[in-house]
């Protein structure tokens, strides 16, 4: 099935660690997108990239990390300078030209533990 | 600069009575507009988007917006609301002269009773 796939589901860190979560898409979308969702905040931009090997910061970049080795994988590492990394991560991906839709994957969620 | 606002933070309405949830935007070129909707711990599944032609769009599930360009608004409307529309709503906005960045609004949480 095609689809943009997330994991883990739920993951758990401690005060102080970095973690990685993964953002697999086999559309063949060129762009793709990182959000945190917060309650009563809706979502909010963190990186984005739209070609291979290059991304640009959102609005909330700061204690994240990126990278786009590859068309189908955007993975996010949230670091240890990230103060309040608790959130529902959404991972989205479209094609890059044109009006077309942006699709979410399932999310991810982090607890600070 | 982008921004999406939902005015309501929720939505009550009787099931098989009309739903509408507001939104307006405000960019600097011609906007993409988007709906979407979040089930509980779960991604976001898009319902309709506006990009050219007729203000009037429809979309999934019954479904359908509304575009009023003087207005800046698009505004989500079904017209007989059933219990399992009750979800988290989002507009979103998506400005082609801003590197295709997509904007979204608070959310719209909508109940509808049985």
């Amino acid at each position: 099935d095609g689809g943009i796939t997330q994991s883990p589901k739920y993951l758990f860190r401690k005060e102080g660690q970095n973690v990685t979560l993964s953002c697999e898409q086999n559309l063949n979308h060129d762009a793709m997108y990182w959000y945190r969702q917060d309650p009563g905040q809706g979502l909010r931009l963190i990186y984005y990239s739209q070609i291979v090997n290059d991304f640009q910061k959102g609005d909330i970049a700061e204690g994240y990390s990126v990278s786009r080795e590859k068309k189908e994988s955007f993975p996010l590492t949230v670091t240890s300078a990230q103060k309040n990394p608790t959130a529902f991560y959404l991972c989205a991906s479209t094609l890059r030209e044109g009006e077309n839709t942006i699709y979410f994957g399932e999310g991810s969620w982090l607890t600070v533990v | 600069a982008q921004s999406v606002a939902q005015p309501e933070d929720q939505v009550k309405v009787a099931e098989g009575n009309p739903l509408t949830v507001k939104c307006t935007y405000s960019v600097s070129g011609n906007p993409y507009l988007f709906w979407y909707v979040q089930y509980p711990n779960r991604g976001l599944q898009f319902l309709l988007k506006y990009i050219t032609g007729d203000n009037l769009v429809k979309g999934s599930y019954g479904f359908e917006a509304e575009f009023n360009k003087s207005q800046t608004s698009f505004h989500l409307k079904k017209p007989s609301a059933l219990v399992s529309d009750s979800a988290l709503y989002f507009c979103a906005v998506r400005d082609i002269s801003n590197d295709y960045k997509l904007s979204f609004g608070a959310g719209t949480t909508v109940t509808v009773r049985a």
